[in-house]
């Protein structure tokens, strides 16, 4: 199975912040990543699809980018509705799996 | 518009089997070109991904638990069953399906049912 390594597990930071989270697959899955958001008790919520692709309604201050191995998630400007925890996903080969996930909270 | 449901028991005992539906409307499991997940998160922890059925009836399952799980779907019904033998209380999850997005020309997950949290004690 392809591991996914999220990092870091937890950080904190300030509104209007630009914050960067890194996800490392064990193997090449080329651009096939996936980035979603979770609240606590909600759904999650799919952000980037195709590794750099924005889905649709989402805002532009979220940005992905990556290929092969490393993957990064990009929010250029933290908001207050921006803090939850964030996972990706990789969809290159079956059986699909997520990263442990990366908790961003209120600095 | 896509919107999918789970359905099943709350409280299940250890070493019993559960058999959890996804209920889908919006689009059709017969005529779909997207297949449907199931996944769970435990609470306060992380997503973990655990079956798959392809649009051609093909099954993929999580290697830890390929032993206990079995998908299927009833096209008929539009839904999609996943039943898990053996259960144990490290079993206690929210239970979510999921529909693979056109958008991700792949199986990443746009539409999502609210969940159902199984809770396996005695």
């Amino acid at each position: 199975d392809i591991q996914m390594t999220q990092s870091p597990s937890a950080l904190s930071a300030s509104v209007g912040d630009r914050v960067t989270i890194t996800c490392r697959a064990s193997q090449r899955i080329s651009y096939w990543l996936a980035w979603y958001q979770q609240k606590p008790g909600r759904v999650p919520r799919l952000l980037i699809y195709k590794a750099s692709s924005l889905e649709s309604g989402v805002p532009s201050r979220f940005s992905g980018s990556g290929s092969g191995t490393e993957f990064t998630l990009t929010i250029s400007s933290l908001q207050p509705d921006d803090f939850a925890t964030y996972y990706c996903q990789q969809y290159n080969s079956d059986p699909y799996t997520f990263g442990q996930g990366t908790k961003l909270d209120i600095k | 518009q896509v919107t999918l449901k789970e359905s099943g028991p709350v409280l299940v005992k250890p070493t019993e089997t559960l058999t959890l539906t996804c209920t889908v409307s919006g689009f059709s499991l017969r005529n779909t070109e997207m297949g449907v997940s199931w996944i769970r998160q435990p609470p306060g922890k992380a997503l973990e991904w655990l079956a798959h059925i392809f649009p051609n009836d093909a099954e993929s399952y999580s290697t830890s638990l390929k032993s206990r799980l079995t998908i299927s779907k009833d096209t008929s019904k539009s839904q999609v069953v996943l039943t898990m033998t053996d259960l144990d209380p490290v079993d206690t999850a929210t239970y979510y399906c999921a529909r693979a997005s056109e958008s991700c020309a792949g199986d990443c997950y746009a539409s999502w049912g609210q969940g159902t949290l199984v809770t396996v004690s005695s």
